[in-house]
């Protein structure tokens, strides 16, 4: 199995600041890593496929980067709606697994 | 609009079965590969399993490969997990997800449901 491991684990930042969260992936996935976005109680949230391309309606201020096994996910200047848990999901093999995911929270 | 809920979730026992249903609307069901994934109290996304357009694939992580079978009723445009010899460690919340892709699949997942809580408890 693919091991995804992201990092940090957990961050407190201000509304306006620039956030980037890391996922290395155990082996090479060229650009098969997908991000999303988890608020309790609410469905998780399609953000980034591909490694870089935006999900439709997600806002610009989110951007995805990377490729073989080291991926940034960076919101540019964070706002109070995008408090929330991050995932990175590799889509290389089966079984398809998530990062253990970047809890994001308000200082 | 896409749309998808999950229903069947509750309190089992262990060694218990249960079966979760996802009912689709706002999109060509038959079209798309479906997926269950899950959440369990203090830890991250786990994929469970996937089954393609027409059934004839399907995929199962390791813990649950001979306990759940996937399935889907593309008359009625639902999704289905039949959970068998359930154990406390499958608790969690269990999302219907739709495949970004039709055909063959991408594996990842542009909607999902709300979620059914499933608790696995004696």
């Amino acid at each position: 199995d693919i091991q995804m491991t992201q990092s940090p684990s957990s961050l407190s930042a201000s509304v306006g600041d620039r956030v980037t969260i890391s996922c290395r992936a155990s082996q090479s996935i060229s650009r098969y890593l997908n991000w999303y976005q988890h608020k309790p109680g609410k469905a998780p949230k399609l953000l980034i496929f591909a490694a870089s391309s935006l999900q439709s309606g997600v806002p610009s201020r989110f951007s995805g980067s990377g490729s073989g096994t080291d991926f940034t996910l960076t919101i540019s200047s964070l706002q109070p709606e995008d408090f929330a848990t991050y995932y990175c999901q590799q889509s290389y093999s089966t079984p398809w697994t998530f990062g253990q995911g970047t809890k994001v929270e308000i200082k | 609009e896409v749309q998808l809920v999950e229903s069947g979730g509750g309190v089992v026992q262990p060694g218990g079965s249960l079966r979760l249903s996802c009912s689709a609307a706002g999109f060509p069901f038959h079209n798309y590969t479906m997926h269950w994934v899950r959440h369990a109290p203090g830890k991250g996304l786990e994929w469970v399993s996937l089954i393609s357009w027409n059934g004839a694939s399907r995929f199962y992580e390791d813990s649950v490969r001979v306990r759940f079978t996937i399935s889907r009723d593309n008359s009625k445009n639902s999704l289905f997990l039949q959970m068998n010899s359930l154990r406390t460690d499958d608790t969690a919340f269990y999302y219907c997800a739709k495949d970004k892709e039709t055909g063959g699949g991408s594996y990842f997942f542009d909607a999902w449901g709300q979620g059914a809580l499933v608790t696995v408890s004696s």
